[in-house]
């Protein structure tokens, strides 16, 4: 089966400062992988993807993650963090659909880490 | 194009009481997907629909929750009698095409409080 793990419930930066999302996986199947985020008042949006392609993936608002299969994780950075970033993130696995046998897609989550930036 | 939207955005009902959670997805997304993040907890899977047949509801907690998606269109998720742990915040997300890499769009979600 597979699981999630994100490192830290909260995590503070200060403006201008890394952003560092730490996200470890469990699988026994290589898996894809995603970053949401979740603005106050909002639903989730997509912040990238890992599907086997590329293992630096780059997606919205300046934010990238790297596969590293030996490490099983899919952490998450930026290299400056802006006051608008502040909101709840959450790492999330699924299986490719050969794996599925016909039945596919539903997301595993991590417990999401709640991210402050301080000015 | 219009997002995946969710009715209401919040509810609370009394423990015993009835309540009926709506989803419309993107326009030609065949595939639905109920969520569930109940307070301090991750997000967890309730069920899958392929347009209108359940294609995987192993996380649907017990028989108080029925969902259906007639027509293949939007979906409504009726929680009956509602009990206290079910509150929390329940999700609905949408895909076109999942060998597209899974990407699923999330609604706002329907915070749910059972009192």
């Amino acid at each position: 089966a597979q699981s999630v793990t994100q490192l830290g419930s909260h995590v503070s930066v200060s403006e201008g400062a890394l952003v560092l999302l730490r996200c470890n996986y469990s699988s026994s199947v290589p898996p894809y992988l995603f970053w949401y985020v979740q603005y106050p008042n909002q639903g989730l949006q997509l912040l990238l993807k890992y599907t086997s392609a590329a293992t630096l993936v780059k997606g919205i608002n300046g934010f990238e993650a790297e596969f590293k299969k030996s490490e099983t994780s899919f952490h998450l950075t930026k290299p400056s963090a802006h006051m608008s970033d502040a909101a709840e993130y959450f790492c999330a696995v699924t299986l490719p659909t050969r794996h599925y046998g016909g039945s596919q897609g539903n997301l595993i989550f991590g417990k999401g880490t709640k991210l402050s930036v301080k000015p | 194009e219009a997002g995946v939207t969710q009715f209401p955005s919040h509810s609370v009902i009394e423990k015993g009481q009835t309540v009926t959670l709506r989803c419309d997805p993107i326009s030609g997304h065949d595939n639905l997907y109920w969520y569930r993040r109940v307070m301090g907890k991750e997000i967890k899977f309730l069920l899958h629909f392929v347009k209108e047949s359940k294609q995987d509801e192993s996380g649907m907690p017990n028989n108080r929750f029925l969902a259906e998606r007639t027509g293949g269109t939007y979906s409504t998720l009726k929680v009956q009698p509602a009990e206290l742990e079910d509150s929390g915040v329940y999700f609905c997300a949408s895909s076109q095409d999942l060998s597209r890499g899974y990407e699923q769009y999330f609604g706002p979600g329907t915070r749910l409080t059972v009192t």
